[in-house]
């Protein structure tokens, strides 16, 4: 399965709403469960586990993170982005005992 | 809180096997999945493998011909071996873990350049 990203790049503003889409070339979903993550990822730093299950956020990761999205079509939202937020974000998979990141998204300041 | 360290060679001569080693603490070893991600400069991650306690492993078809990944209870460890190393497996290497749909925990990373 290939996840792809898009856009590329975001050039938004504190304050504003970022859409980052992740699609992948066949279904990822099963009848409960879409096996979709989001991390993100700052320079120098380790990603961080931002959603997982496609929309469950993980343990202390704020409110304004929002995954959804099932079989194809998935989405991070951040819903007012902080000064802290601007960084890289990848979508990954779990699927046949195996996994698959998305070439990643970057959130820049504009 | 869970964390992980990895260790090992920052540098390895092409062809040789690259070796690293990912102590966690904080937790017990055999509770969650561990896996192994890589990052060569200035791109995106991909996912190298990932070991169960019990020694379940499971690699990238990319790269399962040259991959061992081992575990080690006794020392709460696991263990990466990438064998006939090229230019292009210069990276930084993440050991992370947690379901095994994702992971929850990473360690910092450490860079591994393969030159002679």
């Amino acid at each position: 399965i290939v996840l792809t990203q898009s856009p590329g790049t975001l050039s938004l503003s504190p304050g504003e709403r970022a859409t980052l889409s992740c699609r992948a070339s066949q279904s990822v979903s099963s009848r409960f469960l879409s096996y979709l993550a989001w991390y993100q990822q700052k320079p120098g730093q380790a990603p961080r586990l931002l959603i997982y299950d496609a929309s469950s956020r993980a343990n202390g990761i704020p409110d304004r993170f929002s995954g959804s999205g099932s079989g194809t079509d998935f989405t991070l939202t951040i819903s007012r982005l902080e000064p802290e937020d601007f960084a890289v974000y990848y979508c990954q998979h779990y699927g046949s005992s195996r996994w698959t990141f998305g070439q990643g998204t970057k959130v820049e300041i504009k | 809180q869970v964390q992980l360290q990895e260790s090992g060679p920052g540098l390895v001569k092409p062809s040789e096997t690259l070796s690293l080693t990912c102590t966690v603490s904080g937790g017990s070893i055999n509770t969650y999945y561990w896996n192994w991600i890589r990052q060569p400069p200035g791109k995106g991650l991909e996912w190298i493998g990932y070991i169960y306690y019990s020694g379940s492993t499971n690699q990238n078809p990319s790269l399962k011909s040259r991959v061992t990944i081992s575990v080690d209870m006794s020392k709460n460890q696991f263990s990466l071996n990438l064998s006939s190393v090229t230019a292009a497996d210069t990276a930084v290497y993440y050991c992370a873990g947690g379901g095994y749909d994702r992971s929850d925990y990473w360690g910092q990373g450490t860079l591994v350049t393969v030159s002679s």
